[in-house]
């Protein structure tokens, strides 16, 4: 079957780097993506990376897949306090669908 | 483009009552998606529709919920008779999907702010 799974939590202090891990269970996902949720608002797309790649990089962000393991990764690099959100990881699953994580709840801290 | 539209933002009903809940999707969009977003539960797809017509209503908690979508550009979610646990954030995503079986794109969903629904 189809399922995402996340940590719930991260703190980390303003400037150093976030990274945020989510495991995927369905090989054949053919995009994997990374939306952001900040407070009364909707899920924005933060990126996305199509399967065939490893690594995909934009300003300061870095996402690792690593395909054999199913694993993702989000890598935020000089944290704001601007990032504090809810990070969730989605991979696409049939029909069009995406099959969303719990979502993590990033803490930054001044 | 004003991107996805839902209204109303906040909903507070009493228990029994009819709510509907609607959304407009991106223009040229052709698919819609509706999630329901709790604490408890996080982020869950109830239904989602493709040139209209409903593909996966799997994620409908039961038959006091009900979803249409008439046109390309407008769709409803409605709870009648509301309950207290239907307290929740409804989203609606609307995305470009492949008309051709087997077709690959990146399908990226966009959101629209959310309904806060509280039934008392």
């Amino acid at each position: 079957g189809e399922d995402v799974e996340q940590s719930l939590f991260l703190s980390v202090r303003e400037g150093d780097s976030s990274v945020i891990n989510c495991t995927y269970t369905d090989s054949s996902s053919t995009y994997l993506y990374w939306y952001k949720q900040e407070p009364g608002a909707g899920l924005q797309l933060l990126t996305y990376i199509f399967s065939n790649m490893d690594m995909k990089q934009d300003q300061r962000l870095t996402v690792l897949l690593n395909k054999k393991d199913k694993h993702l990764s989000l890598r935020i690099a000089d944290t704001q306090t601007g990032d504090s959100a809810i990070y969730f990881c989605a991979e696409r699953g049939q029909g069009g669908k995406l099959i969303f994580g719990q979502g993590t709840e990033l803490s930054v801290k001044p | 483009d004003a991107g996805v539209i839902q209204s109303p933002r906040h909903e507070v009903t009493e228990m029994g009552q009819e709510v509907t809940l609607r959304c407009k999707p991106i223009s040229g969009h052709n698919s819609l998606f509706w999630y329901r977003q709790t604490m408890m539960r996080g982020l869950e797809l109830l239904i989602y529709f493709n040139n209209n017509v409903p593909i996966d209503d799997s994620g409908m908690p039961e038959d006091r919920f009900s979803a249409k979508m008439p046109n390309a550009s407008f769709s409803t979610l409605k709870i009648q008779p509301s309950e207290p646990r239907d307290s929740a954030v409804y989203f609606c995503a609307s995305s470009l999907s492949p008309g051709l079986a087997g077709a690959v794109t990146k399908n990226i969903q966009y959101f629209g702010a959310g309904t806060r629904l509280s039934v008392l």
